[in-house]
């Protein structure tokens, strides 16, 4: 089955820097990567998403690439702000399976 | 502002009980999947639904089992609680099976 590498686990930054996440996946049928945020006592949140046609993708101060070659996606935050402390879950999606493999985050902490 | 709301939001339960998790979706969205998420960890797939019919499972034993309705709620219920159930119990609702998931904040369950 599927199987999606996420790194770092945790991960500091100054306010006002940029910040990277990056994950892996296995199977080359997936087909849709989604990026997650989730803060404290609420469920995941949708960010960003790419789909396997495109390379990479931008809103705002987030983006992410994808590399379908190399089986790898990242999420980039820029200008990060406290509010962007949360944790940020990677995820793959196929098609045939109908369901979202999680990677298991990276807690962020946005440093003043 | 999720369009997913679940309930209750917290529920303690002793072993072997059984118990059942409520979620009402996105109006107009016929597939919702159940997440099971450990403290610390990504949410893991427990299985889908897709018109009121299962449309995919994960790797979860048989006294966990759901139900969709035509009204755009559903359940979760499990059987015969163990210590390992306890976690936080997710509910995520699509337009269609092709990504694009709304979570709500879940259900806290512990089991005791």
């Amino acid at each position: 089955g599927e199987n999606v590498e996420q790194h770092p686990s945790t991960l500091s930054v100054q306010e006002g820097d940029s910040a990277v996440i990056k994950c892996t996946y296995s199977d080359s049928a997936s087909n849709y990567f989604p990026w997650y945020k989730q803060e404290l006592g609420k469920g995941p949140q949708l960010i960003i998403d790419i789909r396997s046609n495109v390379g990479e993708k931008k809103d705002q101060r987030i983006a992410v690439t994808l590399n379908k070659t190399a089986k790898h996606f990242s999420l980039h935050i820029t200008e990060t702000q406290p509010e962007d402390s949360a944790v940020y879950f990677c995820a793959v999606n196929m098609n045939r399976d109908d369901k979202i493999i999680f990677g298991k985050g990276t807690r962020l902490h946005i440093l003043p | 502002e999720t369009g997913v709301t679940q309930s209750p939001t917290h529920l303690i339960k002793t072993r072997g009980q059984q118990v059942t998790l409520r979620c009402s979706s996105q109006s107009g969205h016929n597939t919702v999947s159940w997440y099971q998420q450990a403290l610390g960890q990504g949410p893991q797939f427990i299985f889908q639904y897709y018109r009121e019919e299962e449309n995919g499972r994960g790797n979860f034993p048989p006294r966990f089992s759901g139900l969709q309705f035509p009204n755009y709620s559903s359940e979760l219920n499990v059987n015969a609680l163990e210590l390992d159930d306890s976690a936080l119990y997710l509910c995520a609702s699509s337009l269609d099976r092709n990504g694009g998931y709304t979570f709500g904040s879940g259900t806290r369950l512990t089991v005791v």
